[in-house]
């Protein structure tokens, strides 16, 4: 069954450090993938998003993902990280077949905490 | 753009009564997503409709929970009756579709229930 797997369930960085976050799929074909971030009391707001093309999508705040096919990743990175970046992160991709209605597969989660 | 409105923000019940949950869509958006989000669950999708027709309802949980969107620019989610174990925040989400790509999807800023 299509899946996303967020390996990492919780996270602690300190301010200024670097930050990747994992992410991995399964999919039979091209993916249509998608970074969400959560902050504390919020709706989920979209980071990034890969369709085609480079390989290397560079998103809001800062951040980048980088889909590897060979891998089935799709990890987000963040070169410095902010005390404001402290949030649950999404992971997901476009249901296979689903693209009328948009549907995605969402994985677990990641909550990042950063240390001051 | 205001973006996906959700009413009310926060509904707190009684076991037993029931919980009306709405939603309206950001306009010229034909996909709606209901989803709700627990610590011990995550994010799960519950019901989504395309162009108000409900197409995947497989998520909700019991015969007590039933989703109408009766047309483009509302949507509702009801319990009854409600449960302590229904408790959770309840998101809704809508997204652009048919062009064949799968578009983001937008997100309002949830309902918390709390049944006690």
């Amino acid at each position: 069954a299509q899946s996303v797997t967020q390996p990492d369930i919780h996270i602690t960085v300190s301010e200024g450090a670097s930050l990747e976050l994992r992410c991995n799929y399964s999919y039979g074909a091209t993916p249509y993938l998608f970074w969400y971030v959560q902050s504390p009391g919020q709706g989920l707001q979209l980071l990034l998003k890969y369709f085609s093309g480079d390989t290397l999508v560079q998103g809001i705040k800062g951040f980048e993902a980088e889909f590897k096919r060979s891998q089935s990743s799709f990890n987000l990175r963040k070169p410095s990280v902010h005390w404001s970046d402290a949030a649950e992160y999404f992971c997901a991709v476009g249901a296979y077949g689903s693209s009328n209605t948009g549907k995605l597969i969402f994985g677990q989660g990641t909550t990042l905490q950063v240390k001051p | 753009d205001a973006g996906v409105i959700q009413s009310p923000r926060h509904e707190v019940t009684e076991m037993g009564q029931e919980v009306t949950l709405r939603c309206k869509p950001i306009s010229g958006h034909n996909s709606l997503f209901w989803y709700r989000q627990t610590m011990m669950r995550g994010l799960e999708l519950l019901i989504y409709f395309n162009n108000n027709v409900p197409i995947d309802d497989s998520g909700m949980p019991e015969d007590r929970f039933s989703a109408k969107m009766p047309n483009a620019s509302f949507s509702t989610l009801k319990i009854q009756p409600s449960e302590p174990r229904d408790s959770a925040v309840y998101f809704c989400a809508s997204s652009p579709t048919g062009t064949g790509a799968y578009n983001e999807q937008f997100f309002g800023p949830g309902t918390r229930l709390t049944v006690l």
